[in-house]
């Protein structure tokens, strides 16, 4: 099936210092998103990509789409406590009308003040 | 305040007692789904509904129910719960037709069955 397999499970990183995290599938997705989700609460997207080897920029963050649309990164730089949560990639799967969200199992980032 | 509310929020019930978790959305969105989230499997859906009157099974649907009766609405229902269904639940909501496919989701429903 589509699933997406993520890494690394969990990170404890300094403030300050910059986070890599990564997604696989050997599907190909025609949307790559990113989400957060903070302690306590539901996920929130961060970011969406669309076509294949798209790079984006939100502030500290910066994606990409994989060439393939079969994977994607997600890094943060300068990282800040605010920064803890954990971090879904998804997807949405061609089963119906892109209602159907794949999501890997998470990057649960740790951040020492 | 656009969003996605969930009740209750914590629930601790024995097996075999019927429960309703309640999801509500004032965005007038189409799409509703309901997830579970568990250690080391991130977020599966149990259900999805495209508009009112329609829904769908979706990876991890067995021993839940849902039902579409109004756009607003989406109540996830367990009609025997059993200790595997302890989880952490959320209800999210998507607009027909959005370009990111953006999913808003609710604060969650931490179930717990003894």
């Amino acid at each position: 099936g589509q699933q997406l397999n993520q890494s690394p499970q969990s990170m404890f990183i300094q403030e300050g210092e910059d986070v890599s995290m990564n997604c696989t599938s050997s599907s190909i997705f025609n949307t790559w998103l990113w989400y957060k989700q903070d302690p306590g609460e539901g996920p929130v997207l961060l970011i969406a990509l669309y076509k294949a080897g798209e790079l984006t920029s939100n502030g500290r963050l910066t994606a990409q789409f994989g060439i393939t649309r079969k994977d994607g990164f997600l890094n943060i730089s300068a990282s800040i406590p605010s920064d803890v949560g954990i971090y879904f990639c998804a997807g949405p799967s061609y089963r119906n009308n892109n209602n159907d969200m794949r999501f890997g199992a998470g990057t649960r980032l740790t951040v020492k003040p | 305040e656009a969003q996605v509310t969930q009740n209750p929020r914590y629930l601790i019930t024995v097996t075999g007692k019927k429960l309703t978790v309640t999801c509500s959305q004032n965005m007038n969105h189409e799409y509703m789904s309901w997830y579970r989230q568990d250690p080391g499997l991130g977020l599966r859906q149990i259900y999805y509904s495209m508009n009112v009157e329609v829904t769908d099974k979706g990876d991890v649907p067995e021993g839940y129910k849902v039902s579409r009766k109004e756009k607003r609405n989406f109540p996830l229902i367990l009609e025997s719960p059993s200790p595997n269904q302890t989880s952490l639940y959320f209800c999210a909501s998507t607009l027909a037709g959005a370009t990111n496919n953006e999913q808003f989701f609710g604060p969650g429903t931490r179930l717990t069955v003894l």
